[in-house]
């Protein structure tokens, strides 16, 4: 039972570079997460889902865009790259959006644009 | 608006005990979670208080206070390993797709010999 995985782990890219964050998670949850983790500002969500074949921004969306095609899994994309971008990517997931179902994290893509 | 707060950093010495406030303003509330996250890892869930009162778990024991909105992370017999942020995130709104979390800045503690 892996949890949640993401990859890659690190990415160097170039201000206009275009890149996929993939996540992964086997423990069958319905909602999943994409935040980014910047110094002095906290987690930050950028877009959700609520199951297979939805999305939906979250506080800080623009410059990204996500597909949830299979349940398992939830892509991040940057179409665009700009180093305000850079940051530390966490993915989450959690099986109801209620009660005590606290979201699983993933281990982080630390991204650099340059 | 949405608003959380913790302190930035907290030194304590190992074996003791150490309290982490944080405090909020949310327009909604349905719930509050505490995450502790090492430097370079995922944060990790620790504890969660929706009712008034305190809920404890060995060495971590978290309070809650809704009509002051203010909850606590209490951590004894402090160990090295205790070193580590501690983020307060609280799950805005009543139910539904719109049930996310508003996460804190997180309190950077530092255990010390």
């Amino acid at each position: 039972n892996a949890g949640v995985t993401q990859t890659p782990k690190f990415r160097v890219l170039k201000t206009g570079q275009s890149m996929t964050l993939l996540c992964a998670q086997d423990m069958n949850h319905e909602y999943m997460y994409w935040y980014r983790q910047d110094p002095g500002m906290g987690l930050r969500l950028i877009h959700y889902s609520v199951g297979e074949g939805t999305t939906a921004k979250g506080e800080v969306p623009d410059g990204y865009n996500v597909s949830r095609l299979k349940k398992q899994n939830f892509l991040l994309g940057l179409e665009s790259a700009a180093p305000s971008q850079t940051s530390v990517y966490f993915c989450a997931s959690s099986d109801r959006d209620r009660g005590r179902n606290e979201q699983f994290f993933g281990p982080g893509t630390r991204l650099t644009v340059l | 608006g949405q608003n959380i707060d913790q302190p930035t950093e907290m030194t304590a010495t190992e074996g003791a005990i150490v309290q982490i406030n944080c405090t909020y303003q949310t327009s909604g509330f349905n719930g509050l979670f505490w995450y502790q996250q090492h430097a370079g890892e995922a944060p990790t869930f620790l504890s969660y208080n929706v009712l008034d009162g305190l809920e404890e778990k060995g060495r971590f024991s978290s309070f809650l206070s809704r009509s002051k909105g203010y909850s606590y992370l209490l951590l004894k017999e402090l160990q090295m390993k205790d070193s580590a942020s501690y983020l307060c995130a609280v799950r805005d709104g009543y139910g539904g797709a719109t049930n996310k979390l508003i996460f804190g800045t997180g309190t950077l503690l530092a255990v010390q010999p």
